[in-house]
């Protein structure tokens, strides 16, 4: 059964801390994307990457948020430093993109982030 | 920009009625629609994903339906049941993706009363 795994699910953390957040996606699929889910904001788009390529992180605040895949099978999110209006549910989905493609996204269980 | 609107945003019914849940977009121009579930604390799970040249989709007691041309997609269940409750997303792919990037609803929030 292949599934969208996170880690860690809960974070809690200091202001000012770095937090770093991990996603493996379905084995295969060629595109990864970080959402943020708030009450006031509903689902954003962070970033997105194809075949290990950032495509677009414009959804992203780049003084303080940073997205990698390093290989394949791991992308990575990281807020350095975490201030508290970063406190959100942070969701990574695959999907596969290419020619024919419905390009359906996949999700994770979500890491629920808390900076205090 | 493309936006999605959910209305209701949340919706109270009793157990048995069938209810329809509204999506509407700004941009008819759309690659796929997709609905998804969420239970809280939990992620997304898509339910039924629409393409831009079909009218509608089924699983189950559920049905989705695509009017492109007016920027709507509704989200039929049929003969609710308490374990329908959960929070409803509706997304929609921009027609210029090609990664199929996601732009989301906020959602509408059902509770089925048993």
């Amino acid at each position: 059964d292949a599934r969208v795994t996170q880690t860690p699910r809960h974070k809690v953390t200091e202001m000012g801390q770095e937090v770093t957040m991990r996603c493996q996606p379905i084995l295969g699929h060629n595109t990864v994307f970080w959402y943020r889910q708030t009450m006031m904001q509903g689902l954003e788009l962070l970033a997105y990457f194809r075949n290990r390529a950032p495509l677009d992180d414009s959804g992203m605040p780049k003084d303080r948020f940073s997205a990698e895949m390093p290989d394949a099978t791991l992308a990575t999110l990281k807020i350095q430093p975490s201030e508290p209006r970063d406190s959100a549910v942070y969701f990574c989905a695959s999907g596969w993109a290419g020619s024919g493609s419905s390009y359906e996204q996949y999700f994770g269980p979500g890491t629920r982030l808390t900076v205090t | 920009k493309q936006e999605v609107t959910q209305i209701p945003a949340a919706l109270s019914v009793p157990e048995g009625e069938n209810l329809v849940l509204n999506c509407s977009f700004t941009d008819s121009a759309i690659y796929n629609l997709q609905w998804f579930r969420q239970d809280p604390g939990k992620g997304l799970t898509s339910l039924l994903l629409i393409q831009s040249s079909q009218r509608e989709q089924t699983s189950g007691r559920l049905n989705a339906s695509l009017d492109k041309s007016s920027g709507r997609s509704t989200l039929y269940i049929a003969a609710s049941q308490p374990g329908d409750s959960a929070t409803y997303l509706c997304a929609v792919r921009p027609g210029s993706s090609n990664t199929g990037k996601l732009i989301f609803g906020q959602g509408t929030t059902l509770q089925v009363k048993p």
